[in-house]
């Protein structure tokens, strides 16, 4: 079956744009995941949300990253205002919503700012 | 929060060789994950495996949740596990939150032919 998709797979971008990153989960999971993975940060955790409940946003890391997901399934990650350190590979994952179950990533969009 | 290490951070191995990954971590976990990141940055899934012993081919994984570490074996290596590994733990602090994969730094492992 399919796996988690998302798109686009790379994206450049000037230094103050706007970005959207999207990602499509797979069919039949509640629960979706953000991480993004940059050099010297390694992987870490940015937003997740599980069906209508309010989404966990405690990893993002200011203001200009949001995040939203649209009828149960597809999800948008919105970086306002790019800076250079936003520079990374963003990160999806999907999981069934019950608890213990593993995720599963997509292939990740490689943003760079120039 | 759960701290993650994986040691040893990098691995060099001729082809066939066999090897162990370790994977400590700060607290008691609900979840564990093995991953392996291909040279083109996609994260398989090799592990689900928060406690026990399970094996897929040449791989293997074994969790010690008491004790709080993970290993993965790799037998008979080939070049095509070249990559890098990663250990991933998830706790439950209950409610609705199902919650974030804390993951370790990884492992880079380069197989030589």
């Amino acid at each position: 079956g399919a796996g988690v998709s998302q798109s686009p797979s790379n994206k450049v971008t000037e230094k103050g744009k706007d970005v959207e990153l999207r990602c499509d989960p797979i069919s039949g999971h509640t629960a979706l995941y953000w991480y993004r993975q940059s050099l010297g940060q390694g992987l870490e955790f940015l937003i997740y949300f599980q069906g209508n409940s309010a989404p966990d946003k405690s990893g993002l890391p200011s203001d200009r990253f949001s995040a939203e997901r649209t009828g149960g399934s597809v999800s948008t990650l919105t970086i306002q205002r790019t800076q250079q350190e936003d520079s990374a590979v963003y990160l999806c994952a999907s999981s069934l919503v019950r608890v213990y179950q593993p995720q599963h990533f997509g292939d990740g969009t490689r943003l760079s700012i120039l | 929060g759960i701290q993650v290490e994986q040691s040893p951070p990098d691995l060099i191995l001729q082809e066939g060789a066999n090897s162990t990954l370790r994977c400590n971590f700060s607290d008691s976990v609900n979840n564990l994950q093995w991953f392996h990141q291909n040279p083109w940055g996609q994260l398989i899934n090799l592990f689900y495996i928060p406690s026990g012993t399970k094996q897929n081919g040449r791989l293997s994984a074994t969790t010690v949740a008491t004790e709080r570490y993970s290993l993965l074996y790799i037998s008979s290596s080939q070049t095509t596990d070249s990559g890098v590994y990663f250990c991933a733990v998830f706790f439950y602090a209950g409610g609705t939150s199902y919650g974030k994969l804390t993951f370790g730094q990884g492992t880079i492992l380069t197989v030589h032919p």
